[in-house]
């Protein structure tokens, strides 16, 4: 069964730092790859997707995707309470018919 | 990204009934998922939701519990069937927009089986 992993948390991070979020996968065969935001008793929000290696900025967000070390990253500038909520990191597999398959989540607090 | 409907966005229902959930999609789309997300848990895929064709249901979810329709590229259903307790959870409904690949959901249903 392919797999992505993250750590689930708490992590806690004061009001305007950087938190960085980690995610790794395992199927070397994934292709594209995403960021959701879920505040509790809602849905999940697509933040970011990234589909190659490198850095993707969008505002204070950055995907950081590694696909030889089966690694992606989500780097939260300027950490605001309102970013207080699960984020939840997916990959699409290659096994089988085309999926998407979510990782456990991380939940973040940012602290006023 | 798709506007996606979910209905109903929760309900309460008995031991041995059966639910249907609705999901209306306001663009055509090709790959439709659903998932179940239980209290304080991730996403878990119950099945792909193909046009004119069965579902592919993923492992340890079967068409006779989760029966999915899916009459056109818009609209698809899940059914939980002979509800047990252990069916209480969020419902998702999913799509996969064009190009992207960007998977996007609805609102969820609440599913609570007393």
């Amino acid at each position: 069964q392919k797999e992505v992993e993250q750590n689930s948390g708490p992590l806690s991070v004061p009001e305007g730092a950087i938190a960085s979020l980690n995610c790794t996968y395992s199927d070397r065969g994934s292709q594209s790859f995403f960021w959701y935001r879920q505040y509790s008793g809602k849905s999940p929000e697509l933040i970011m997707s990234i589909y190659s290696n490198g850095d993707k900025e969008d505002g204070r967000f950055t995907a950081q995707l590694n696909k030889a070390s089966q690694y992606v990253s989500l780097l939260i500038r300027d950490s605001q309470p309102s970013d207080s909520a699960t984020y939840l990191c997916a990959a699409t597999s290659t096994s089988g018919t085309y999926k998407y398959i979510f990782g456990t989540g991380t939940r973040l607090k940012v602290l006023a | 990204s798709a506007v996606i409907s979910q209905k109903p966005s929760r309900d309460i229902c008995q031991r041995g009934t059966s639910l249907t959930i609705q999901c209306q999609v306001d663009s055509q789309v090709t790959m439709m998922f659903w998932y179940r997300q239980q209290p304080g848990q991730s996403l878990t895929l119950i099945a792909t939701a193909n046009q004119g064709s069965e579902a592919t249901y993923e492992s340890g979810f079967v068409i006779d519990k989760f029966p999915i329709s899916r009459p056109n590229l818009t609209f698809s259903t899940l059914t939980v069937s002979n509800m047990s307790p252990e069916d209480s959870s969020i419902y998702l409904c999913s799509v996969a927009g064009t190009g992207t690949g960007e998977l996007f959901f609805g609102e969820g249903s609440r599913l609570t089986v007393l």
